[in-house]
């Protein structure tokens, strides 16, 4: 099983949608948690970390499940400009990077 | 602004030279620097973690002889790749995270291509 799953996606909305990523992981001493973005030929970008109680940022809102151990974030009211590929990233001494969720926004 | 700084961002050689990537944390010091390395549609693989005054820590399956890093002080890092090939061709990314349980800065990449 790998250390890191996510759907690869890719995920077609229209604009305004309402998108959910899910990420699996199987170290369960993972400590910390990030969704990075990365836009296409371009390094990632630290987007939010996520944290035991959740949180939000604007229109994103990211959630940690311990028990079942997957990290999810939500996109409300998605922009043209939210098209990426979205990494969930683990943190357990080094970082495990996911392959990424790919989302494209249409108008 | 970016905190950390790669360069060259993209770069062309033939086989059989080398290439020099260098990644300066800007405005922090970092003791510790990453270089990854990811293929299309693949996520970024942690080849090694760069240590200031000591030798590099290199994942397994990487070539240690191949991938030179060189943590020459506490805001610069350099990865040589020795004796290119083809294969070779990837996006390589240096981060350094800017203190303890902080999330990483990424330097903005170097496209290598080898002919």
């Amino acid at each position: 099983r790998k250390e890191v799953e996510q759907d690869p996606g890719p995920f077609n909305v229209p604009e305004g949608a309402t998108v959910a990523f899910n990420c699996t992981y199987s170290n369960s001493a993972s400590q910390s948690f990030f969704w990075y973005r990365q836009d296409c030929r371009k390094e990632p970008k630290l987007l939010m970390s996520v944290y035991s109680s959740g949180n939000e940022d604007g229109r994103f809102t990211a959630q940690l499940n311990r028990a079942s151990q997957y990290i999810s974030l939500l996109i409300r009211d998605s922009k043209l400009s939210d098209s990426a590929t979205y990494l969930c990233v683990l943190s357990g001494g080094k970082l495990i990077f996911g392959q990424g969720t790919e989302l494209s926004v249409k108008p | 602004g970016a905190v950390v700084s790669q360069h060259p961002s993209r770069v062309i050689c033939k086989s059989g030279t080398s290439v020099k990537i260098e990644c300066r944390s800007l405005d922090f010091q970092a003791t510790t620097m990453f270089w990854y390395r990811q293929f299309p549609k693949q996520s970024l693989m942690l080849m090694a973690t760069s240590n200031e005054g000591s030798k590099a820590t290199y994942e397994q399956g990487v070539e240690k002889d191949k991938f030179l890093i060189n943590h020459a002080s506490l805001t610069l890092s350099t990865l040589t790749v020795t004796s290119a090939h083809p294969e070779d061709s990837s996006f390589y990314i240096c981060s350094a995270p800017q203190g303890s349980n902080s999330p990483l800065h990424f330097g903005n990449g170097t496209r290598l291509t080898v002919t």
